[in-house]
């Protein structure tokens, strides 16, 4: 069956600080795809990134980036110099045929930037 | 501007009281989604519909109800029948299902409270 596993609950880092965000996946499908999203206080939850399991080529986005790895079915998330504004709620999602192509979510990962 | 709206901010319901929540996008989304988040856990589906007058039952669908008229909204309806209502409520939009690649975007919530 398909499943998210955000094994980090709550993060603390003081600004300016790289911090890594972990994500592991199960699926038993070749074609799927993740995502990361962040939720910060107000609630709505803001689109980050999309992977596909065909793309394995890391992304950089100014401070952020993702590392992809199929061989231990991880798709971990860096914000390098960390901002207070990035204190947020980070969740990862998965989209494969055992949910119906639906996103299954993973618990999410509170991060508090601290100045 | 381009979005989703979802109203009202915030709702209190007495036991036993059906209540609709609403959700409206105007960007032209075929797909749309209503998810449930509970304290410290990740999002998890309720009902999704891929196209007008059309719907499906996601992973917690019982005690809730959906109608998708138009293209634009989605209203959700949490019926006397669901156990335990209050949880924070998001709605979702895709451009399409296309399998479940497509991200997805988000309002900006509605906490219920049962009294």
């Amino acid at each position: 069956a398909q499943k998210v596993t955000q094994a980090q609950t709550e993060i603390s880092v003081v600004e300016k600080e790289d911090v890594t965000l972990d994500c592991v996946y199960e699926t038993r499908d070749t074609t799927y795809y993740l995502f990361w999203y962040k939720q910060p206080p107000s609630g709505e939850l803001v689109f980050l990134i999309r992977r596909n399991s065909f793309d394995e080529q890391n992304e950089i986005s100014g401070r952020y980036s993702w590392n992809f790895q199929k061989s231990t079915s991880s798709f971990n998330f860096t914000i390098t110099a960390s901002q207070v504004v990035d204190s947020a709620v980070y969740f990862c999602a998965l989209s494969d045929s055992g949910s119906a192509r639906q996103l299954t979510f993973g618990s999410g990962t509170q991060l508090t930037v601290l100045p | 501007d381009g979005g989703i709206t979802q109203s009202p901010k915030y709702l209190f319901r007495k036991e036993g009281q059906n209540v609709t929540l609403s959700c409206e996008q105007n960007l032209n989304h075929d797909a749309m989604y209503w998810y449930r988040q509970d304290p410290g856990q990740g999002l998890r589906l309720i009902y999704y519909s891929q196209i007008v007058n059309d719907f499906q039952k996601g992973d917690i669908a019982e005690g809730y109800s959906v109608s998708r008229e138009k293209k634009e909204s989605f209203p959700l309806t949490v019926t006397s029948a669901q156990k335990n209502p209050t949880a924070f409520y998001l709605c979702a939009s895709s451009i399409d299902w296309s399998g479940g690649r497509n991200e997805q975007f988000f309002g900006p919530g509605t906490r219920l409270t049962v009294l």
